[in-house]
């Protein structure tokens, strides 16, 4: 089954860098682009960019332009998503998500979210 | 960036009852709008894609219409495990966004 698992929550200091991953399992992972969305506290759905799993070619919300970085390993199956000059706003829920095949542009599977902390 | 905008805000409905949730966008978008469902503590859920396209495993009782700028989603009878906030969202060009939610409860 497919299944889209990110690593762990982590706690952050304004100004810092985060990574978090996105490994997939249970499809070929080069035919389906990954995409990143956020969630603030109570907040809706933010979406921040997206990797083509096989060229590695990316496009980034320009909200984010320069202070993001995705990528992704086709041999462990995983992306990455990278944000940096983190500030208190970027406190968040971050998920990951596999754009559809048949649905082009919408998402049938999620990571779990991995929640990221920005505080001094 | 295209904004979308979604009413009501919030709403209280009986189990049985249709459910209807409006979603507007600043510009025509075509059919290209997605709905999802998402419960506390939990990834959102694909119900509808293109506007009006259920998503394989998605019961009946959720459908989408609309096209252009203004589109739809109903519960045709409403059950509890529906409660959760439904955010819409467009696709038709970069960046990519969503709608503020519409949280759903049950009287």
């Amino acid at each position: 089954q497919v299944q889209l698992v990110q690593s762990g929550a982590e706690v952050k200091k304004p100004g810092a860098s985060v990574k978090v991953s996105c490994k997939a399992s249970g499809y070929t992972f080069t035919n389906y682009a990954l995409h990143w969305v956020r969630q603030a506290p109570g907040q809706s759905l933010e979406w921040m960019g997206w990797v083509n799993s096989d060229k590695g070619h990316t496009k980034y919300s320009q909200k984010f332009q320069g202070r993001v970085t995705i990528t992704r390993d086709t041999s462990a199956t995983t992306a990455y998503m990278e944000l940096s000059s983190l500030r208190s706003e970027d406190t968040a829920v971050y998920y990951c998500a596999r754009e559809c095949a048949h649905c082009s542009g919408s998402y049938d599977y999620w990571g779990q979210g991995t929640l990221i902390t920005v505080s001094s | 960036d295209i904004q979308m905008t979604q009413s009501p805000s919030t709403l209280s409905a009986s189990v049985g009852d249709r459910v209807t949730i409006t979603c507007r966008a600043s510009q025509s978008i075509s059919s290209w709008l997605a709905w999802y469902q998402q419960k506390p503590g939990t990834a959102p859920k694909l119900l509808i894609y293109k506007a009006s396209r259920l998503e394989s495993g998605v019961p009946s009782r959720f459908s989408g219409s609309g096209s252009g700028t203004d589109f739809t989603l109903t519960i045709s009878s409403l059950q509890p495990d529906d409660l959760a906030t439904y955010y819409c969202q467009q696709y038709n060009s970069y960046g990519l966004t969503f709608g503020p939610g519409t949280k759903v409860d049950i009287k």
